[in-house]
């Protein structure tokens, strides 16, 4: 299968400061990336859906000001959570998908605020 | 509306036993399928899809799955279970999100596979 590699893994910020998350797509060209968002022991929230070169389309209830994403290349996406709270704490995952008809999964980043 | 449901929080089978874990789905038009596979901390791995074609399909890990139109349901199973197998489950439909498809989820079933 393809391989979407996630960085940071993990990663602590202080309350106010910004952190951004990269989705790179290792093998494969990337033309849709998707952003999620999981809390302890509850499914994936699609927080958005980005294509390559366009704006990214956020899901109901998502603040694009606050989740910034970007989607410049075909192989990469970030997801930039901006003043970053302690209630953002949670693990993001992103998923890219390319000619094939799954989509594949990064490992995850575990966001704590402090 | 269009949804995945998983009604089990949690299912135990002792290894070496077949284990089955239940999804189904409400969608419009000819449903895509999918299952990954969770563990702790990490992101979601691939198991195996129904697109079109056999109603049984077989995914990585020794793991298949059978879609059943008229029960509208796609259980994932396993004729043996090893306690390496222990994890989340999510099954997934894919539905037509304006634009792109996007990725609808259950809410995930957490398999332990006991010694």
């Amino acid at each position: 299968g393809a391989v979407v590699s996630q960085h940071p893994s993990w990663v602590i910020c202080k309350s106010g400061t910004s952190v951004k998350i990269e989705c790179r797509s290792l093998d494969f060209q990337a033309t849709t990336m998707f952003w999620y968002r999981q809390f302890p022991k509850q499914s994936l929230m699609l927080m958005a859906t980005s294509n390559e070169g366009s704006k990214a389309t956020y899901e109901q209830g998502v603040e694009k000001d606050k989740f910034l994403i970007n989607h410049a290349s075909l192989t990469l996406s970030t997801l930039t959570v901006t003043s970053a709270h302690p209630e953002d704490s949670s693990f993001y995952i992103c998923s890219a998908r390319g000619s094939y008809t799954e989509a594949f999964f990064g490992q995850g980043t575990r966001l704590t605020v402090v | 509306a269009q949804s995945v449901a998983q009604p089990e929080d949690q299912v135990n089978v002792a290894e070496g036993n077949p284990l089955t874990v239940k999804c189904t789905y409400s969608v419009s038009g000819n449903p895509y399928l999918f299952w990954y596979v969770q563990y702790p901390n990490r992101g979601l791995q691939f198991l195996l899809k129904y697109i079109t074609g056999d109603n049984l399909v077989k995914g990585s890990y020794g793991f298949e799955a059978e879609f059943n139109k008229s029960q509208t349901s796609f259980h994932l199973k396993k004729p043996s279970a090893l306690v390496s197998d222990s994890a989340l489950y999510f099954c997934a439909v894919r539905v037509s999100g304006g634009a792109t498809n996007k990725l609808i989820f259950g809410t995930g079933t957490l398999l332990a596979v006991q010694p």
